[in-house]
């Protein structure tokens, strides 16, 4: 099947941990993003690369990291200087162009205890 | 800067009976224009999407968005609502001289539910 696999599916973090989500797609889309959702606030973008090796930050992109490696994969860590990490993390692709859909992962919940 | 606007957390509507979700959009540029739908705990599933042509588009499971240049909408409906409709909806938009590469902004979603 083809799409856009998140794991895990949940994830709980101690404070001061770095934890990294995995997303990987084999829709051999060049495009992958990665957005947070918060009850109330819809979907923020926290980064995006258009291209293998290239990357660039969102909205909201602090304490947060990414590599672009290989073109189905797109890790996202959440690292220790993210204060409030406790969220639903989607993961998006698609093949690029603006008229494009994106297709999305089934998420990741992360929570801190 | 672009930006979407849900104007509505929720929308009651009742089975049989139609449906509208509220979206509009500021762009710099032409706009591209998007609904999703979203289950409780699972991702996003693209409905239809406005790019150029015809301002009715008409997507998946009956649903439809009209485009209304002037007044920056693309309302979400359905002539005839289903329980199984009950779930958070978002608009998105892009533009052509979109800052963010090619990654959708979102509204901050609606919530409808359907009674039966």
């Amino acid at each position: 099947d083809g799409g856009i696999t998140q794991s895990p599916k949940y994830l709980f973090r101690k404070e001061g941990q770095n934890v990294t989500l995995s997303c990987e797609q084999n829709l051999n889309h060049d495009a992958m993003y990665w957005y947070r959702q918060d009850p109330g606030q819809g979907l923020r973008l926290i980064y995006y690369s258009q291209i293998v090796n290239d990357f660039q930050k969102g909205d909201i992109a602090e304490g947060y990291s990414v590599s672009r490696e290989k073109k189905e994969s797109f890790p996202l860590t959440v690292t220790s200087a993210q204060k409030n990490p406790t969220a639903f993390y989607l993961c998006a692709s698609s093949p690029g162009g603006l008229n494009t859909e994106a297709f999305f992962g089934q998420g990741t919940r992360l929570t801190v205890v | 800067a672009q930006s979407v606007a849900q104007p509505e957390d929720q929308v009651n509507v009742a089975e049989g009976n139609p449906l509208t979700v509220k979206c509009t959009y500021s762009v710099s540029g032409n706009p591209y224009l998007f609904w999703y739908v979203q289950y409780p705990n699972r991702g996003l599933q693209f409905l239809l999407k406005y790019i150029t042509g015809d301002n009715l588009v008409k997507g998946s499971y009956g649903f439809e968005a009209e485009f209304n240049k002037s007044q920056t909408s693309f309302h979400l409906k359905k002539p005839s609502a289903l329980v199984s409709d009950s779930a958070l909806y978002f608009c998105a938009v892009r533009d052509q001289a979109n800052q963010a590469g090619t990654a959708l902004i979102f509204g901050k979603g609606t919530t409808l539910s359907v009674s039966s």
